[in-house]
């Protein structure tokens, strides 16, 4: 059975603080690992990895893939209270059917 | 980008009574649609697929005489939650399969709150 697990679960930090976001996964047909912001409603795409080592960076935040250790991280660089949410992490082993991790919940206090 | 709306965006119903919910494609065809439950401070739970002009497919666990689903075009699906119960209330997120492969388009969620 596909299987995504995230790390940690609950997280808190201040403003201005670097935090790291793990994925880590076990699926039978690897295509990609997609990340989501998800604030009040619906999931925001932030990034979509399909390959090993290569970083994916948007403004303060940044994500790579390790395919041989089956795990991705997010990176969030100088946090802002406007980063409190969940993070998802999610594997769509076929066309869009994904296996959502459990999420992180960040909260960012000033 | 591609944009999902869902209709309505809260909804709050008595016990036994049914509620549909619209997913829509705006501005593209999504032939294959996802419906997901999320309860607070979890994870979405995909519920079933739902392909444009065939039965949809369910999850295990999920009751599909519950949750009725109909995808009679391609920029419409509809989640229909018959008998509502209060264990039903939760938050309910479609998605339509994107361009790019693999990338999902997220509806803004429908809160369902049954009394």
């Amino acid at each position: 059975e596909d299987k995504v697990v995230q790390s940690p679960l609950s997280l808190v930090v201040h403003e201005g603080d670097t935090v790291t976001l793990n994925c880590s996964y076990e699926v039978t047909n690897f295509r990609s690992l997609l990340w989501y912001k998800q604030e009040k409603k619906a999931p925001t795409f932030l990034f979509m990895l399909t390959s090993s080592g290569i970083e994916k960076k948007s403004g303060r935040l940044s994500s790579i893939l390790d395919k041989k250790e089956l795990f991705s991280i997010l990176n969030i660089t100088a946090t802002q209270t406007g980063d409190s949410a969940i993070y998802l992490c999610a594997v769509p082993p076929n066309a869009g059917k994904s296996t959502f991790g459990d999420g992180t919940t960040l909260t960012v206090k000033p | 980008g591609a944009v999902v709306s869902q209709h309505p965006s809260w909804v709050i119903c008595k016990s036994g009574t049914s509620v549909k919910i619209e997913c829509r494609s705006l501005d593209f065809q999504a032939t294959t649609m996802f419906w997901y439950r999320q309860f607070p401070k979890q994870s979405l739970m995909l519920m079933a697929t739902s392909n444009e002009g065939s039965k949809a497919t369910y999850e295990q666990g999920v009751e599909k005489d519950k949750f009725l689903i109909n995808h009679a075009s391609l920029t419409l699906s509809t989640l229909t939650v018959t008998s509502a119960h209060p264990e039903d209330s939760s938050f309910y997120i479609c998605s339509a399969l994107g361009l790019v492969a693999y990338e999902q388009y997220f509806g803004p969620g429908t809160r369902l709150t049954v009394t």
